[in-house]
């Protein structure tokens, strides 16, 4: 079974440019996350989809980042305009269960953005 | 609101020996918590899933453990060897928050 993927990997862009990050979960899998992981720090959850609606979007910072995920499988993140404290790893993740609930999440190997 | 710890933040120690890492949280109302792992460049994987009626589970040479009365977690790895050198987090599943909280993470490295 291929796993979650991501796209880039790797991301360097100035302070007030835009970028977008694509993430492709699980065949089958309804439920998909976006996490923030700063160095040093564990992840931290941005939003959560079931299907195509949002579940919890509670932690993400709506004045610069938005999120979509199309027909309920492929998401994207976006940042616009970047600021230098939105440099991490930006990890997907997805779940089977159409609840959302307390389950095992499968992660992508993350994007990695350096906002310069 | 529920915060997670995890010490220590990093561990070196030799192949073969025996080690414990903690991960400690605030809020005892969790329905579960999960061990992972996680190597440089790449993202999480789920080593270890306990529910909150569970005491253990044990896959391999690792056994976690959970006290949900101290609000405690350990992560036990018999005898390490060096493919077991990543990052360790654990992460509780609140029943307040409904979704993952994350700790820091502790930094193994297993020397050959």
């Amino acid at each position: 079974e291929a796993g979650v993927a991501q796209s880039p990997r790797y991301k360097i862009i100035e302070k007030r440019q835009s970028v977008a990050f694509w993430c492709n979960p699980i065949s089958g899998h309804a439920t998909l996350y976006w996490y923030q992981q700063i160095l040093g720090q564990g992840p931290k959850l941005l939003i959560q989809f079931q299907n195509n609606g949002v579940v919890d979007d509670s932690q993400l910072p709506k004045d610069r980042f938005s999120a979509e995920r199309l027909k309920g499988v492929d998401s994207t993140l976006k940042i616009q305009p970047a600021k230098l404290e939105d440099s991490a790893v930006y990890l997907c993740a997805s779940s089977p269960g159409a609840s959302g609930g307390p389950e095992t999440q499968y992660f992508g190997p993350g994007t990695r953005l350096l906002v310069l | 609101k529920q915060e997670v710890t995890q010490i220590p933040a990093a561990l070196s120690v030799p192949e073969g020996e025996n080690l414990v890492l903690n991960c400690s949280f605030t809020d005892s109302a969790i329905y579960n918590l999960q061990w992972f792992r996680q190597d440089p460049g790449k993202g999480l994987t789920s080593l270890l899933l306990i529910q909150s009626s569970q005491r253990e589970q044990t896959s391999g040479r690792l056994n976690a453990s959970l006290d949900k009365s101290s609000g405690r977690s350990t992560l036990y790895i018999a005898a390490s060897q060096p493919g077991d050198s990543a990052t360790y987090l654990c992460a509780a599943y609140t029943s307040g928050t409904y979704k993952y909280i994350f700790g820091t993470g502790t930094r193994l490295k297993v020397l050959a």
